[in-house]
């Protein structure tokens, strides 16, 4: 059974760092594409961005409002996923999702880690 | 970015009924990487359907998706007490991955 559990969430300082975790189980990690969601409160779901697996060139993409303040990695020897979030803003307040799709049974989520920027 | 587009914004529907969601798309969505969630207050979104048309896992048969191009329907075919909620489309055919902006299904 696929899992995917994230951690990492708090409470920081607009401006500050904060980097999530994302915990796989029950797939291939290495052979995997992986993305972040986020979920303001309130507001529909919000890609963030994606990496791509090792043996695809492990690049990555980002949405538009996050692109040069966060990174995604992956450390494929632990299975865990990651969400570097620098320069963070009060607009970046949400419940972050880390995803995967599989083809033969659609997207899965984790259950979300809750990121609060504010002073 | 493909930009995705949900009508109508809120439905208003009787148990027993029929509801016909729509989800448009401003470029055709990439081999129907097409998919629909629920979502209730304090939840997490569940995955409806994938692939445009497939049902995800332990999903009742009175919820089916169809559509290809820039042009998606989901239908509830007879909505129970507990299908009152919040719809979303997500196309991830091309990224940056989307989500359209949802549609409300309350009780009349």
């Amino acid at each position: 059974e696929v899992q995917l559990v994230e951690s990492g969430g708090g409470l920081v300082n607009p401006g500050g760092s904060l980097r999530l975790s994302c915990a796989a189980s029950g797939f291939t990690f290495s052979n995997a594409w992986l993305s972040w969601v986020r979920q303001a409160p309130g507001k529909g779901p919000e890609w963030v961005g994606r990496i791509r697996s090792k043996a695809d060139g492990g690049t990555t993409d980002y949405a538009a409002p996050v692109k040069g303040r966060f990174t995604i990695s992956r450390d494929d020897s632990k299975n865990t996923l990651y969400l570097q979030m620098n320069s963070l803003k009060t607009e970046d307040t949400a419940v972050y999702y880390c995803t995967h799709y599989i083809y033969s049974s659609g997207w899965k989520w984790g259950q979300g880690t809750l990121v609060t920027v504010s002073s | 970015e493909n930009v995705l587009t949900q009508s109508p914004g809120t439905l208003s529907l009787s148990p027993g009924e029929r509801a016909t969601l729509s989800c448009r798309a401003s470029q055709s969505v990439s081999s129907s990487f097409l998919a629909w969630y629920q979502q209730k207050p304090g939840q997490a979104p569940r995955l409806l359907i994938y692939g445009a048309s497939s049902r995800a896992t332990g999903i009742p048969d009175r919820f089916s998706g169809s559509g290809s191009g820039t042009d998606f329907t989901l239908t509830i075919s007879r909505l129970e007490p507990e299908d009152f909620a919040v719809y979303y489309c997500q196309q991830y055919g091309s990224s940056p991955y989307t989500f359209g902006p949802g549609t409300k299904v309350d009780i009349k």
